[in-house]
């Protein structure tokens, strides 16, 4: 079956040092993939996604690149902030086309706390 | 444009009672998915309902069930309540049925603690 997994947590940093968050997948089809982020007590909102190989997605000041040789689509960010303080998920879907199928498979998510 | 809400915000029963947890999907979406986030946990997807017919499960057994209404919002029926279902249940609707990825919207969650 389709999986997603996520580097080990807590991250924790300073403000301005340079994030990573590993994501590797495993997929039974062609996933599209996404970083979603969940702030406390809120739901969850999306970040950023990429449909197929070599896109890069990005918002914010957040990129990850759809790599399918390695089947990975790491998080990062130059210089974090406080306000990123959060817990970042990993998700893939696969893509079914037309009236599509839209279970989201996510990873099991990574917690990051940002230090002034 | 409204958001995706959840109605209630948090709920405490007792084991082999029932719930239902309710969902209004956001204007112009026609799809719900259900997915339970135990603590510490990802999203796991319970199922999805598409024109208010459900298009999709996930391993979940029966006692979890749900219903959508002609407007588009949810319901999530469990019933037989066991301890292990104490969760954040997370609603998200989108518009499917078209080319491409739709981007799924969540809600904030039902908190549900069974005793």
């Amino acid at each position: 079956g389709d999986s997603v997994t996520q580097m080990e947590g807590p991250v924790t940093l300073s403000e301005e040092a340079f994030l990573t968050i590993n994501c590797t997948y495993t997929a039974t089809g062609y996933p599209s993939l996404f970083w979603y982020v969940q702030y406390p007590g809120e739901g969850l909102q999306l970040l950023l996604k990429a449909t197929k190989a070599d896109d890069k997605g990005s918002n914010k000041g957040f990129e990850a690149t759809y790599r399918k040789e390695t089947t990975s689509f790491h998080l990062e960010k130059g210089s974090v902030q406080v306000s990123d303080s959060a817990v970042y998920f990993c998700a893939l879907r696969i893509n079914a086309g037309g009236t599509s199928y839209g279970k989201l498979t996510f990873g099991q998510g990574t917690i990051l706390t940002v230090h002034p | 444009e409204t958001g995706v809400t959840q109605s209630p915000t948090h709920l405490i029963k007792t084991r082999g009672q029932q719930v239902t947890l309710r969902c209004s999907s956001q204007s112009g979406h026609n799809t719900v998915s259900w997915y339970q986030q135990a603590l510490g946990q990802g999203p796991q997807f319970i199922f999805q309902y598409y024109r208010e017919e459900e298009n999709g499960r996930g391993n979940f057994p029966p006692r979890f069930s749900g219903l959508q209404f002609p407007n588009y919002s949810s319901e999530l029926n469990v019933n037989a309540l066991e301890l292990d279902d104490s969760a954040l249940y997370l609603c998200a609707s989108s518009r499917e049925g078209f080319y491409g990825i739709n981007e799924q919207f969540f809600g904030p969650g039902t908190r549900l603690t069974v005793l």
